[in-house]
């Protein structure tokens, strides 16, 4: 799978919109880009996937660049609940697992 | 629908005792993943089973063993605990294969010490 990079942590103000970037520079054509989200020690929970269109569901949207080398995260309206470790990974389906990385801790503030 | 379920939530052990930790799903997901994952780090996969009767090690499968005798039940065995296990391990499932555009569903973990 390709390796991802991301910040360590971030801070949003409760209310504004929370944009976390992802780098895969070395993503593979076949190869999708996953976020998942940890809460405070919970098990992970799924957000979103994509592999090359942008996408949207009802807790966020997935931002994919043209060359598939990087991807944003969005939450539009972000909540004090928002606070967590926001994990994105690349995997493709033969591989059957997901790598996780250390990820990057939001802190929405109020 | 429960989803994925881990017991028990904690537990301590001592150096060279032995334990299983139980994970059922009740989606009739084929996939299923036990990982751990130790202080500030992320998750790394220990076992995974693609369906009933077959299993597979991950990264970091020493001291570990796994069977999957149905589709709802994946125990993972410890044998003589160590200290170096103490983590918090979590169970998934998943429909498909994780990679092929579907998403994994998380217990809530079994928190683990060993003194």
């Amino acid at each position: 799978d390709a390796k991802t990079t991301q910040p360590p942590s971030m801070d949003c103000a409760e209310g504004r919109a929370a944009n976390l970037p992802c780098n895969h520079s070395t993503i593979s054509g076949n190869e999708y880009v996953y976020w998942y989200r940890q809460i405070h020690s919970q098990g992970p929970q799924y957000i979103i996937h994509g592999l090359k269109n942008n996408e949207t569901n009802e807790m966020a949207s997935l931002i994919i660049t043209e060359d598939r080398k990087s991807s944003t995260l969005i939450l539009p309206h972000a909540t004090l609940r928002d606070t967590a470790v926001y994990y994105c990974i690349v995997s493709a389906g033969s591989n059957y697992k997901l790598t996780f990385g250390k990820g990057t801790l939001l802190t929405v503030n109020p | 629908n429960a989803g994925v379920t881990q017991t028990p939530k904690f537990r301590i052990l001592k150096i060279g005792q032995s334990m299983t930790l139980q994970c059922a799903q009740d989606m009739n997901h084929n996939y299923m993943y036990w990982y751990r994952q130790d202080p500030g780090m992320g998750l790394k996969l220990i076992y995974y089973s693609v369906g009933a009767g077959i299993t597979d090690k991950g990264e970091v499968p020493n001291g570990y063993n796994v069977s999957r005798s149905t589709t709802e039940y994946f125990p993972l065995r410890l044998e003589l605990a160590a200290p170096s296990q103490t983590s918090v391990y979590f169970c998934a499932s998943s429909y498909g294969g994780i990679g092929v555009w579907t998403e994994a569903f998380f217990g809530q973990g079994t928190r683990l010490t060993v003194v």
